[in-house]
């Protein structure tokens, strides 16, 4: 089956304590995106990647770090985690190289950060 | 960078009626405009998307249409069906070198009664 996968899918952790949220897609897609959703801020895209070894800044990247070393993985790093990256994450793909097309979400991964 | 405004933020008709949803962006070398569908508790999907080189484009009851010159663009939904009910998301991509950064507007709860 054509997916998105997003792990963990709930996330209750400290300020302070360096965490991981895996993302990984089996459609062989070159487009990767992460996205925090905050009621009425709508979907803000933290980084995208073009392809792999290409990750670029979105709008709110600060405080988050990525990598793509593999074509399906785009791990999404918080190394301090503050309160106000409470929030609801989003992982994407897309076809291309670009965000011409339609992007598949993840399921969510739900982060609370006390 | 892009900024992209979204109105308004609730909307409520009735079953049959028709619901407009409009944006506003900033940026004047945006070329492509995706909007998205996000039910209760799930993940965004694509609804229908639009590239600047096109001034409209339908796809059954819905339709998106452009003006560039105004840098707006609006989702139009006919004879809706409780089952639009949903938030709904446009977005616009960036210019340039950073087509691949995609930014949101803030989301539109569309609520149709039976």
């Amino acid at each position: 089956e054509a997916q998105v996968t997003q792990n963990p899918r709930y996330l209750i952790t400290v300020t302070g304590k360096k965490l991981t949220v895996t993302c990984s897609q089996n459609m062989n897609h070159e487009y990767m995106s992460w996205y925090r959703q905050d009621p009425g801020l709508g979907l803000r895209q933290i980084y995208y990647s073009m392809n792999v070894e290409v990750t670029d800044k979105g709008d709110v990247p600060e405080g988050y770090k990525v990598s793509r070393k593999e074509k399906r993985n785009f791990p999404l790093i918080l190394e301090s985690p503050s309160p106000n990256q409470t929030s609801l994450y989003f992982c994407a793909s897309s076809y291309s190289g670009s965000p011409y097309n339609e992007q598949f979400f993840g399921p969510g991964t739900r982060l609370t950060v006390l | 960078g892009e900024n992209v405004e979204q109105h308004p933020s609730t909307l409520s008709v009735q079953e049959g009626d028709s619901a407009v949803i409009k944006c506003t962006y900033s940026d004047s070398a945006s070329n492509y405009f995706p909007w998205y569908k996000q039910e209760l508790g799930k993940r965004p999907q694509l609804i229908i998307d639009i590239r600047s080189n096109v001034g409209e484009k339908k796809d059954q009851r819905i339709a998106v249409t452009l003006n560039k010159t105004a840098k707006h663009f609006s989702l139009h939904i006919t004879e809706t069906q409780p089952e639009d009910s949903a938030v709904y998301f446009c977005a616009a991509n960036a210019g340039g070198t950073s087509y691949g950064k995609l930014t949101f507007g803030q989301g539109t709860i569309l609520t149709v009664h039976p």
